[in-house]
């Protein structure tokens, strides 16, 4: 079973609306969240990183908020445009390496004019 | 250039045959990294590299997966005797130092990989 659980699984928004993605882990203890973007046929681009200690880290019209004791975090997309049209993956990682990442499968959005 | 690149974008091989899989990191990033991606999943690690020392290879699926970083640039992951079931987008990524927490990986486009 997948210790990172992202929803919705797909959404689909109108250009210019707001909107909220989901990501729920029981992976433990962890070092950081982060949350990717991966357009199709592209390899995924990191948008934020946060550790256990910080509640929120923005990206330009990507905000992303943290809640280590209910082990829940969301993606906030403000004023959404066309091209914000990929897949949102979160992300835990329980080491600094990087060599232990567990991906959630992603959130396929879909901004539409 | 300026990120990660991976070659060749595509690939289509036989039952059986071998595949060789290159990565290009960005220049003196120090953590290189393999994933395996199946089709609306997100990437599974495969193996990590930190220079030229693999130190970790346990997210490979088989002794026929082998991945090599010679002289800690330029990374070659090798699948012998190609499976249907390896079928698969292979991502690689590279980070600028190891056990530095907050940094981030920096994802090369992947190989898609086909077997017939």
């Amino acid at each position: 079973k997948n210790q990172v659980e992202q929803s919705p699984q797909s959404l689909i928004i109108l250009e210019g609306k707001n909107c909220t993605l989901q990501c729920n882990y029981t992976v433990s203890p962890f070092s950081n969240l982060r949350w990717y973007k991966q357009d199709t046929g592209r390899g995924p681009v990191s948008l934020t990183i946060m550790t256990f200690s910080e509640n929120t880290k923005s990206n330009g019209r990507y905000t992303a908020t943290l809640d280590a004791d209910t082990k829940q975090s969301s993606l906030h997309i403000t004023a959404s445009q066309l091209s914000d049209s990929a897949s949102y993956i979160c992300v835990v990682s329980l080491n600094n390496a990087g060599n232990m990442l567990t991906f959630g499968g992603g959130t396929r959005l879909m901004v539409k004019p | 250039g300026a990120g990660v690149s991976q070659s060749p974008r595509y690939k289509v091989a036989k039952r059986g045959q071998d595949v060789a899989l290159r990565c290009d990191p960005i220049s003196g990033h120090v953590s290189l990294f393999w994933y395996q991606q199946a089709l609306g999943q997100g990437p599974e690690f495969l193996t990590y590299f930190q220079n030229e020392a693999q130190l970790d290879k346990s997210g490979l699926p088989s002794d026929r997966f082998f991945a090599e970083r010679p002289e800690g640039s330029v990374s070659t992951l090798k699948i012998q005797r190609t499976q249907q079931e390896d079928s698969a987008v292979y991502l690689c990524a590279s980070s600028l130092v190891g056990e530095a927490g907050n940094q981030p990986q920096h994802f090369g486009d992947g190989t898609r990989l086909s077997i017939l």
